[in-house]
């Protein structure tokens, strides 16, 4: 089993520039999520899905997007990159609810470092 | 608001040593606990989770960590630290929701040798 895959693990973009972060499970995960990590603030919740065609906002949501078309795939664009999202990026997926049950855990790809010059 | 909290942004152990991390939540009814360990480079890798029932939760690595509902608090220990341990670990929470965890800042924990 793979888990979850992120791609790709480091990039650089320029001020203004569009790109999309790709994130896979082969678990059949109903639950997935992205996550940016910055010092000293952990892990910051962007965007989430709960199923194929159905996504919410999390805790730090404007300059991205998302779209969940398939159980497996759940991709995180920027529209437009600013300084401010440089950052590692985690995609993260689980069964169902996190904590909805003793197995429902979640689970994390390796992560995503992007810098935006 | 709900938060989890790590008071300690860097602990340095020797090897051999005892070690203990804390995290404190702040919700409205106990949430699922969990703690993290981030290795250089990598993924977050799940040591031990606490769901309800024995305050007392044994993970993977020789970690355990304990429940206390008086304080709030949900601190992990391991009784030798090996030069392996040397890494980052996040402490988190959810209330079951399907907005997924809220994750404390991390501590950063060195190993002397």
């Amino acid at each position: 089993n793979a888990g979850v895959t992120q791609t790709p693990k480091f990039q650089v973009l320029k001020t203004g520039q569009s790109m999309t972060l790709q994130c896979a499970q082969d678990m059949n995960h109903e639950y997935m999520s992205w996550y940016r990590q910055d010092p000293g603030m952990g892990l910051r919740l962007i965007h989430y899905s709960v199923g194929a065609g159905i996504t919410d906002q999390g805790e730090v949501p404007n300059g991205y997007n998302v779209s969940r078309s398939t159980t497996e795939d759940f991709p995180l664009r920027l529209l437009s990159a600013a300084p401010s999202q440089t950052s590692v990026y985690f995609c993260a997926s689980s069964y169902s609810i996190v904590g909805g049950g003793s197995n429902t855990e979640a689970f994390f790809g390796q992560g995503t470092r992007l810098t935006v010059v | 608001a709900q938060s989890v909290t790590q008071p300690d942004i860097h602990i340095t152990v020797s090897e051999g040593a005892s070690l203990e991390l804390r995290c404190n939540y702040s919700y409205g009814a106990t949430p699922y606990l969990f703690w993290y360990v981030q290795s250089p480079g990598q993924g977050l890798q799940l040591l031990l989770k606490y769901f309800s029932g024995d305050t007392l939760v044994q993970g993977i690595k020789g970690f355990e960590a304990e429940f206390k509902r008086s304080q709030s608090s949900f601190n992990l220990r391991k009784p030798s630290v090996h030069w392996s341990d040397a890494a980052e670990y996040f402490c988190a929470a959810t209330p079951g929701s399907a907005r997924q965890l809220t994750f404390g800042s991390g501590t950063q924990l060195t190993v002397l040798p």
